[in-house]
């Protein structure tokens, strides 16, 4: 089945430091890849995605690359910020089959940014 | 244009009790997917409604059940709770044409005590 493993956390880090969360896939069939942020006490917020292979996702200065050959969809960040403290999920989706919209999440990753 | 919204925001059932979760879509969306969160975990999908007929559905028991209304408001039931049921709730709307832009509410959180 399709499947998504997230690097272990939590990540701590100070303020401008560089952010790497990594993110590798198992899939059926061809997916379209996401990464998702949840801040305390709130759902989940679409931060990038891409549909191809070599599409780069891009928002807010984080950037994730479609590997097709690694299949891998790592989240990274040139210089982080305290608000950038949440949670982030990889997430993939298969088009066609019958549950169109059914996304396949990892297990998240605990991102703690201090000044 | 509204969000996503649900109701309500936090909930305490004993166990086998039952429960009724409620999610709006964002206007103009007919597509609404259930997931459960448990604590420290990814969520998980449940199942999807498309114009009112459920259309997909994940590792759950038939317990959990679900409706889509001609607004594509939809509701989540859990029938004999369990404590494992203890969760975060989440719906996401979309449109078929949009499936890579699904928009999340902000959850409802279920305590089974």
């Amino acid at each position: 089945g399709d499947s998504v493993t997230q690097m272990e956390g939590p990540v701590t880090l100070s303020e401008e430091a560089f952010l790497t969360i990594n993110c590798t896939y198992t899939a059926t069939g061809y997916p379209s890849l996401f990464w998702y942020v949840q801040y305390p006490g709130e759902g989940l917020q679409l931060l990038l995605k891409a549909t191809k292979a070599d599409d780069k996702g891009s928002n807010k200065g984080f950037e994730a690359t479609y590997r097709k050959e690694t299949t891998s969809f790592h989240l990274e960040k040139g210089s982080v910020q305290v608000s950038d403290s949440a949670v982030y999920f990889c997430a993939l989706r298969i088009a066609g089959g019958t549950s169109y919209g059914k996304l396949t999440f990892g297990q998240g990753t605990i991102l703690t940014v201090h000044p | 244009e509204t969000g996503v919204t649900q109701s309500p925001t936090h909930l305490i059932k004993t166990r086998g009790q039952q429960v009724t979760l409620r999610c709006s879509s964002q206007s103009g969306h007919n597509t609404v997917s259930w997931y459960q969160q448990a604590l420290g975990q990814g969520p998980q999908f449940i199942f999807q409604y498309y114009r009112e007929e459920e259309n997909g559905r994940g590792n759950f028991p038939p317990r959990f059940s679900g409706l889509q209304f001609p607004n594509y408001s939809s509701e989540l039931n859990v029938n004999a709770l369990e404590l494992d049921d203890s969760a975060l709730y989440l719906c996401a709307s979309s449109s078929r044409t949009t499936y890579n832009e699904q928009f999340f509410g902000p959850g409802t959180r279920l305590t089974v005590l």
